[in-house]
């Protein structure tokens, strides 16, 4: 199956500095989602982005889909920036499962 | 809309006995997808339904699991007997085309 690889596996940040996340992926991709897991559990949606770029807010991703990777800028991180960034993809277009990374633990210090 | 609905939000039960998650997906989304999340294994799929129909099932991981759709706004994972090994996050998501939308979890504890 298809394989999902992020990096660094973890991060530390002092307040207000910025940082990029790295997915790398072994196969085409339909389908690529980036989710922050907080330090509560919750699964949040931060981009569907099988292409191309997004902006929201201090968040940025960019995906190369031919060259199968995905980046995720954090800019002036915050305290509440801290958890574990996931990547995930399909292969298939349509209502088909993601596969997950291993994520990327990111903590913020003040 | 409020969102992918899973209760109970915690369980803790004594080894051997049957337990029961349940799932309210987003309305109008046709597909349903359970996972369970554990330090070892990281999110992993256990099964999933399109249209209420089970595709895929070959992530649960023996017959002490199953899991059910019997109409498009609700859905259940039931362990039955469950054992300590079971203890993990287990997460509902849905989606209608590609983007998956996940609920808070059920964080399950068999002693």
């Amino acid at each position: 199956g298809i394989q999902v690889e992020q990096s660094p596996p973890d991060l530390i940040l002092q307040e207000g500095a910025n940082s990029t996340l790295r997915c790398n992926f072994s196969d085409s991709v339909n389908n690529l989602q980036w989710f922050h897991q907080n330090p509560w559990g919750q699964l949040i949606n931060l981009f569907y982005i099988p292409s191309g770029t997004k902006q929201n807010g201090r968040l940025s991703a960019t995906t190369v889909a031919t060259e199968r990777y995905s980046l995720l800028y954090i800019s002036s991180s915050q305290t509440t920036d801290s958890g574990v960034y996931f990547c995930a993809v399909t292969l298939n277009s349509g209502n088909t499962p993601l596969v997950f990374g291993k994520g990327t633990r990111l903590s913020v210090i003040a | 809309d409020a969102g992918v609905i899973q209760s109970p939000r915690h369980e803790v039960t004594e080894m051997g006995q049957e337990v029961t998650l349940r799932c309210k997906p987003i309305s109008g989304h046709n597909s349903l997808f359970w996972y369970r999340q554990t330090m070892m294994r990281g999110l992993e799929l256990l099964i999933y339904f399109n249209n209420n129909v089970p595709i895929d099932d070959s992530g649960m991981p023996e017959d002490r699991f199953s899991a059910k759709m019997p109409n498009a706004s609700f859905s259940t994972l039931k362990i039955q007997p469950s054992e300590p090994r079971d203890s993990a996050v287990y997460f509902c998501a849905s989606s209608f085309g590609n983007e998956k939308y996940f609920g808070p979890g059920t964080r399950l504890t068999v002693t």
